[in-house]
Protein backbone atom coordinates (compact mmCIF):
# COMPACT_ATOMS: atom_id res chain seq x y z
CA UNK A 1 0.00 0.00 0.00
CA UNK A 2 2.63 2.21 -0.80
CA UNK A 3 1.62 5.65 -0.77
CA UNK A 4 4.11 7.01 -3.93
CA UNK A 5 6.25 4.91 -5.64
CA UNK A 6 8.48 5.65 -8.25
CA UNK A 7 10.31 3.16 -10.78
CA UNK A 8 13.03 2.48 -11.26
CA UNK A 9 14.91 2.96 -8.09
CA UNK A 10 18.14 2.48 -9.94
CA UNK A 11 18.64 4.05 -13.84
CA UNK A 12 22.32 4.18 -15.24
CA UNK A 13 22.32 5.23 -18.83
CA UNK A 14 24.97 6.72 -21.17
CA UNK A 15 25.19 10.20 -22.45
CA UNK A 16 22.82 11.34 -25.23
CA UNK A 17 19.98 8.82 -24.17
CA UNK A 18 16.24 9.24 -23.78
CA UNK A 19 14.98 7.70 -20.28
CA UNK A 20 11.95 8.20 -18.42
CA UNK A 21 11.03 7.98 -14.56
CA UNK A 22 7.50 6.59 -13.53
CA UNK A 23 5.80 8.07 -10.68
CA UNK A 24 2.36 6.91 -9.33
CA UNK A 25 0.25 7.82 -6.29
CA UNK A 26 -2.47 6.49 -4.52
CA UNK A 27 -3.51 9.23 -1.92
CA UNK A 28 -5.75 10.73 -4.12
CA UNK A 29 -3.92 13.80 -3.87
CA UNK A 30 -4.53 16.48 -6.83
CA UNK A 31 -1.13 18.00 -7.32
CA UNK A 32 2.07 16.15 -7.84
CA UNK A 33 5.83 17.34 -8.19
CA UNK A 34 9.36 16.31 -9.32
CA UNK A 35 12.64 17.38 -7.22
CA UNK A 36 16.18 16.56 -8.03
CA UNK A 37 18.30 16.37 -5.15
CA UNK A 38 21.98 16.99 -6.48
CA UNK A 39 25.77 15.90 -5.55
CA UNK A 40 25.64 18.76 -2.80
CA UNK A 41 22.44 16.96 -0.99
CA UNK A 42 20.24 20.23 -2.04
CA UNK A 43 16.73 19.58 -2.68
CA UNK A 44 15.39 21.51 -5.47
CA UNK A 45 11.57 21.65 -7.09
CA UNK A 46 11.77 20.96 -10.71
CA UNK A 47 8.09 20.60 -11.97
CA UNK A 48 4.63 21.18 -10.11
CA UNK A 49 1.50 19.73 -11.66
CA UNK A 50 -2.25 19.73 -11.43
CA UNK A 51 -4.72 19.13 -13.88
CA UNK A 52 -4.99 22.76 -14.00
CA UNK A 53 -1.10 24.28 -14.17
CA UNK A 54 2.26 23.19 -15.15
CA UNK A 55 4.83 25.21 -12.91
CA UNK A 56 8.34 24.66 -14.49
CA UNK A 57 11.43 26.12 -12.41
CA UNK A 58 12.89 28.14 -14.69
CA UNK A 59 16.67 26.89 -13.93
CA UNK A 60 15.37 23.73 -15.74
CA UNK A 61 16.60 22.70 -19.13
CA UNK A 62 13.84 21.86 -21.50
CA UNK A 63 15.10 18.54 -22.22
CA UNK A 64 13.02 17.40 -18.83
CA UNK A 65 9.19 17.16 -19.32
CA UNK A 66 6.47 15.82 -17.52
CA UNK A 67 4.09 14.18 -18.70
CA UNK A 68 1.06 12.81 -16.83
CA UNK A 69 -1.41 10.22 -18.29
CA UNK A 70 -3.86 10.80 -15.36
CA UNK A 71 -4.02 12.48 -11.85
CA UNK A 72 -2.51 9.42 -9.74
CA UNK A 73 0.90 9.27 -12.37
CA UNK A 74 3.49 12.29 -13.41
CA UNK A 75 6.19 10.49 -15.25
CA UNK A 76 9.66 12.63 -16.06
CA UNK A 77 11.24 12.48 -20.00
CA UNK A 78 14.75 13.30 -20.24
CA UNK A 79 15.87 13.71 -23.84
CA UNK A 80 19.62 14.23 -24.56
CA UNK A 81 21.01 12.94 -21.31
CA UNK A 82 24.20 14.80 -20.07
CA UNK A 83 26.76 13.73 -16.97
CA UNK A 84 25.42 16.82 -15.24
CA UNK A 85 21.90 15.06 -14.92
CA UNK A 86 23.43 12.57 -12.81
CA UNK A 87 21.44 12.62 -9.66
CA UNK A 88 18.36 11.12 -7.15
CA UNK A 89 15.15 12.22 -8.63
CA UNK A 90 12.32 12.79 -6.14
CA UNK A 91 8.44 12.79 -6.55
CA UNK A 92 5.58 13.79 -4.39
CA UNK A 93 2.34 14.68 -3.90
CA UNK A 94 0.24 16.82 -2.02
CA UNK A 95 -3.44 17.75 -1.54
CA UNK A 96 -3.15 20.98 -2.55
CA UNK A 97 -6.31 22.62 -3.93
CA UNK A 98 -7.94 21.04 -0.76
CA UNK A 99 -5.30 23.37 0.90
CA UNK A 100 -3.49 21.46 2.29
CA UNK A 101 0.67 21.99 1.29
CA UNK A 102 2.29 18.92 2.83
CA UNK A 103 3.75 16.94 0.70
CA UNK A 104 4.73 13.44 0.36
CA UNK A 105 7.73 11.58 -1.28
CA UNK A 106 8.05 8.98 -3.19
CA UNK A 107 11.62 6.75 -2.96
CA UNK A 108 13.47 8.28 -4.69
CA UNK A 109 15.13 7.56 -8.43
CA UNK A 110 18.84 7.59 -8.70
CA UNK A 111 19.84 8.55 -12.16
CA UNK A 112 23.59 7.78 -13.37
CA UNK A 113 24.76 9.61 -16.93
CA UNK A 114 27.82 8.12 -17.66
CA UNK B 1 21.04 31.99 -2.70
CA UNK B 2 19.94 30.07 0.07
CA UNK B 3 16.15 30.96 1.36
CA UNK B 4 16.20 28.17 4.08
CA UNK B 5 19.14 27.45 6.03
CA UNK B 6 20.03 24.52 8.51
CA UNK B 7 23.55 25.77 9.77
CA UNK B 8 24.52 22.55 11.06
CA UNK B 9 25.72 19.85 9.23
CA UNK B 10 25.38 16.96 11.93
CA UNK B 11 24.51 17.08 15.30
CA UNK B 12 25.64 14.64 18.02
CA UNK B 13 22.95 13.69 21.09
CA UNK B 14 23.08 10.82 23.58
CA UNK B 15 20.09 8.69 23.56
CA UNK B 16 17.46 10.13 26.02
CA UNK B 17 18.40 13.61 25.70
CA UNK B 18 16.56 16.33 24.03
CA UNK B 19 17.88 16.81 20.13
CA UNK B 20 17.42 20.41 19.13
CA UNK B 21 17.72 21.30 15.28
CA UNK B 22 17.27 24.62 13.86
CA UNK B 23 16.87 26.70 10.92
CA UNK B 24 16.18 30.04 9.22
CA UNK B 25 14.45 31.21 6.42
CA UNK B 26 14.88 34.55 4.42
CA UNK B 27 11.59 34.93 2.16
CA UNK B 28 9.27 36.70 3.93
CA UNK B 29 6.08 35.40 1.65
CA UNK B 30 7.19 31.62 3.56
CA UNK B 31 4.44 30.95 5.79
CA UNK B 32 3.84 27.50 5.99
CA UNK B 33 6.95 25.01 7.50
CA UNK B 34 7.74 21.87 7.22
CA UNK B 35 9.87 19.14 8.97
CA UNK B 36 10.87 15.73 6.91
CA UNK B 37 12.91 13.10 8.07
CA UNK B 38 15.48 10.92 6.00
CA UNK B 39 17.12 7.93 5.92
CA UNK B 40 20.25 6.59 2.94
CA UNK B 41 18.27 5.49 -0.24
CA UNK B 42 14.68 6.35 1.01
CA UNK B 43 12.07 9.45 0.21
CA UNK B 44 12.24 12.17 2.87
CA UNK B 45 9.33 11.24 5.18
CA UNK B 46 6.99 13.95 6.76
CA UNK B 47 7.56 14.36 10.24
CA UNK B 48 5.73 17.83 11.69
CA UNK B 49 4.25 21.16 9.85
CA UNK B 50 3.60 24.68 11.24
CA UNK B 51 1.52 27.37 9.54
CA UNK B 52 2.84 31.01 10.70
CA UNK B 53 -0.20 31.51 11.98
CA UNK B 54 0.94 29.40 15.51
CA UNK B 55 4.28 29.61 17.42
CA UNK B 56 4.67 25.93 18.26
CA UNK B 57 3.06 22.57 17.36
CA UNK B 58 3.32 19.67 19.04
CA UNK B 59 3.07 15.82 17.93
CA UNK B 60 4.29 12.93 20.40
CA UNK B 61 7.84 13.43 20.76
CA UNK B 62 8.13 16.13 18.20
CA UNK B 63 7.81 19.60 18.74
CA UNK B 64 8.16 22.51 16.36
CA UNK B 65 8.84 26.61 17.52
CA UNK B 66 8.46 29.17 15.14
CA UNK B 67 9.43 32.91 15.70
CA UNK B 68 8.74 34.69 12.95
CA UNK B 69 9.84 37.72 13.50
CA UNK B 70 13.07 35.80 14.07
CA UNK B 71 12.70 34.40 11.07
CA UNK B 72 13.74 31.08 12.76
CA UNK B 73 12.00 27.50 13.68
CA UNK B 74 13.72 24.75 15.66
CA UNK B 75 12.38 21.26 16.04
CA UNK B 76 13.01 19.50 19.33
CA UNK B 77 12.70 15.90 19.71
CA UNK B 78 12.39 14.64 23.40
CA UNK B 79 13.50 11.91 24.08
CA UNK B 80 15.58 10.97 21.29
CA UNK B 81 16.00 7.33 20.58
CA UNK B 82 18.27 5.19 18.41
CA UNK B 83 15.64 5.17 15.32
CA UNK B 84 15.73 9.16 15.19
CA UNK B 85 19.74 9.00 13.68
CA UNK B 86 18.89 10.29 10.48
CA UNK B 87 19.13 13.25 7.92
CA UNK B 88 16.32 16.50 9.16
CA UNK B 89 15.42 18.65 5.87
CA UNK B 90 13.44 21.80 7.13
CA UNK B 91 11.16 23.01 4.00
CA UNK B 92 8.71 26.12 4.05
CA UNK B 93 6.31 27.09 0.87
CA UNK B 94 4.70 30.34 0.53
CA UNK B 95 1.41 28.01 0.82
CA UNK B 96 -2.13 27.79 -1.11
CA UNK B 97 -3.76 29.99 1.15
CA UNK B 98 -1.41 32.91 0.38
CA UNK B 99 -1.70 32.25 -3.36
CA UNK B 100 1.51 30.17 -3.30
CA UNK B 101 2.78 26.74 -3.09
CA UNK B 102 2.35 25.75 -6.63
CA UNK B 103 5.83 26.17 -7.00
CA UNK B 104 7.02 23.64 -4.50
CA UNK B 105 8.85 23.05 -1.50
CA UNK B 106 12.14 25.09 -0.52
CA UNK B 107 13.98 22.90 1.55
CA UNK B 108 17.33 23.24 3.57
CA UNK B 109 20.75 21.40 3.12
CA UNK B 110 19.58 19.27 6.39
CA UNK B 111 21.13 18.40 9.08
CA UNK B 112 22.70 15.01 10.20
CA UNK B 113 21.25 13.65 13.74
CA UNK B 114 23.16 11.12 15.28
CA UNK B 115 22.21 9.49 18.39
CA UNK B 116 24.95 8.48 20.53
CA UNK B 117 23.71 5.49 22.82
Amino acid sequence: DTAVSQTPKYLVTQMGNDKSIKCEQNLGHDTMYWYKQDSKKFLKIMFSYNNKELIINETVPNRFSPKSPDKAHLNLHINSLELGDSAVYFCASSHRLAGTDTQYFGPGTRLTVL
Amino acid sequence: DQQVKQNSPSLSVQEGRISILNCDYTNSMFDYFLWYKKYPAEGPTFLISISSIKDKNEDGRFTVFLNKSAKHLSLHIVPSQPGDSAVYFCAATPGTYSGGGADGLTFGKGTHLIIQP
